[in-house]
């Protein structure tokens, strides 16, 4: 069963980089595409962007500008980067998996980051 | 930007059946997802590629896309499918989800 868990500093002042990084266990990280996602409190879901292992990254063109996404395929993590964040970056981040089905089959339990200085 | 729209409230009275729906623009030419998500919980795929459930998922949950409107249905639903209800669908390799539908069962 694979699992998916993230991590990452629950704090982060405003104009600063926000760091998340997802560990996958229990199954491959190749051939399968990792996204991150993110959920305000009380509101819905948020698609952040995608990449595979072999570096192709996609990211949602409202916020490509400040995104980055890296893999380690040695320690089997996956990266989120995301610049000069505000308050309305305060969110419920998942990492999840998706195949060739385009569905994301497997999430993280999500960690929450609060932008406050 | 591609926008999916989903009914912000749906009820049903136990035992009955639950119709969710999505638009989009052509929704039906592309796969459609739908994820149920329990407070405090993650959530959890339910349907993909518009009528598949994934191993786990009680038969009562099924699915259809065609033209701008995906539908999730629930037959027979149960106290425990109460939740929130989110499609999901990709336009030109970029995710996109609908609002979110919260079903309640009373």
């Amino acid at each position: 069963q694979v699992q998916l868990q993230e991590s990452g500093p629950g704090l982060v002042k405003p104009s600063e980089t926000l760091s998340l990084t997802c560990t996958v266990s229990d199954g491959s990280i190749s051939s399968y595409y990792w996204s991150w996602i993110r959920q305000p409190a009380g509101k819905g879901l948020e698609w952040i962007g995608r990449m595979l292992t072999s570096g192709n990254t996609n990211y949602n063109p409202s916020l490509k500008s400040r995104v980055s996404m890296s893999v380690d395929t040695s320690k089997k993590q996956f990266s989120l980067k995301l610049s000069s964040v505000t308050a309305a970056d305060t969110a419920v981040y998942y990492c999840a998996r998706s195949d060739y089905t385009a569905s994301f089959d497997y999430w993280g339990q999500g960690t929450l980051v609060t932008v406050s200085s | 930007s591609y926008e999916l729209t989903q009914p912000l409230s749906v009820s049903v009275s136990p035992g009955q059946t639950a119709s969710i729906t999505c638009s989009g623009d052509k929704l039906g030419e592309k796969y459609g997802s739908w994820y149920q998500q329990k407070p405090g919980q993650s959530p959890v795929l339910v349907i993909y590629q518009d009528t598949k459930r994934p191993s786990g998922i009680p038969e009562r949950f099924s699915g259809s896309n065609s033209g701008n409107t995906a539908t999730l249905t629930i037959s027979g639903t149960q106290a425990m499918d109460e939740a929130d209800y989110y499609c999901q669908a990709w336009d030109s390799s970029t995710g996109v989800f609908g609002g979110g539908t919260k079903l309640t069962v009373l």
